[in-house]
């Protein structure tokens, strides 16, 4: 079965730049995730959706940051301006909506903003 | 509020040593979640094991074994042994019940270098 694939695998880019990460989840999952792993504040929950609506973006860290979720194979989180704090590693999950369901990972995209 | 604690920032063992990696929960809920993942140097996060409060049973899974233990919250993970491909970062985290499905705590993880 095929997990959850994120694109691209590393980005780099210059600051200012519009950053556009992807994620499909694995299929029958109806909750996704997106977080950002850096070595000062570990893995953090940025957003998440359910049955694609956005229920919690309380860890987007400021309006820079948005994500879509236009249907229940994609989704989006997209950077604009991008600045260098924003190096990081972009973990993508997902899970079936149930109490205690395990969250399954993505690869990641590992992000330079130079 | 709910914590997980990883308090083994490091751990470095030889090849066939035996290694457990420590994990203290807090939460207030009286039906939770617990989980581990696995990170290798390649990245990616491998879900290795989920654990509901109810079920206190220690569980093995080959070279692998978790010890639940309420009493203490604590849940840990030994590797018996070990092997160079066990090298990565160890992560335990905690879920609530109800709630949001996206709280999800992690604790900081235990990176674990095993050598030849």
């Amino acid at each position: 079965d095929a997990g959850v694939i994120q694109s691209p695998r590393h980005e780099v880019t210059e600051m200012g730049q519009e950053v556009t990460l992807r994620c499909k989840p694995i299929s029958g999952h109806n909750s996704l995730f997106w977080y950002r792993q850096t070595m000062m504040r570990g893995l953090e929950l940025l957003i998440y959706f359910n049955n694609n609506v956005p229920i919690d973006d309380s860890g987007m860290p400021e309006d820079r940051f948005s994500a879509k979720m236009p249907n229940a194979s994609f989704s989006t989180l997209k950077i604009q301006p991008s600045e260098p704090r924003d190096s990081a590693v972009y973990f993508c999950a997902s899970s079936l909506d149930r109490q205690g369901q395990p969250q399954h990972f993505g690869d990641g995209t590992r992000l330079s903003i130079l | 509020a709910q914590k997980v604690t990883q308090a083994q920032t490091e751990i470095s063992v030889v090849e066939k040593e035996d290694v457990t990696l420590d994990c203290v929960y807090e939460t207030r809920d009286t039906t939770y979640y617990l989980f581990w993942y696995k990170q290798p140097p390649s990245g990616e996060l491998v879900f290795l094991i989920r654990r509901n409060s109810f079920d206190e049973q220690n569980e093995i899974s080959g070279r692998y074994s978790w010890n639940f233990q309420k009493s203490t919250s604590s849940f840990n993970f030994t590797i018996t042994a070990s092997q160079v491909v066990d090298s990565a970062v160890y992560f335990c985290a905690l879920r609530g019940y109800g709630g949001s499905q996206g709280n999800l705590i992690f604790g900081k993880g235990t990176k674990l270098s095993v050598k030849p």
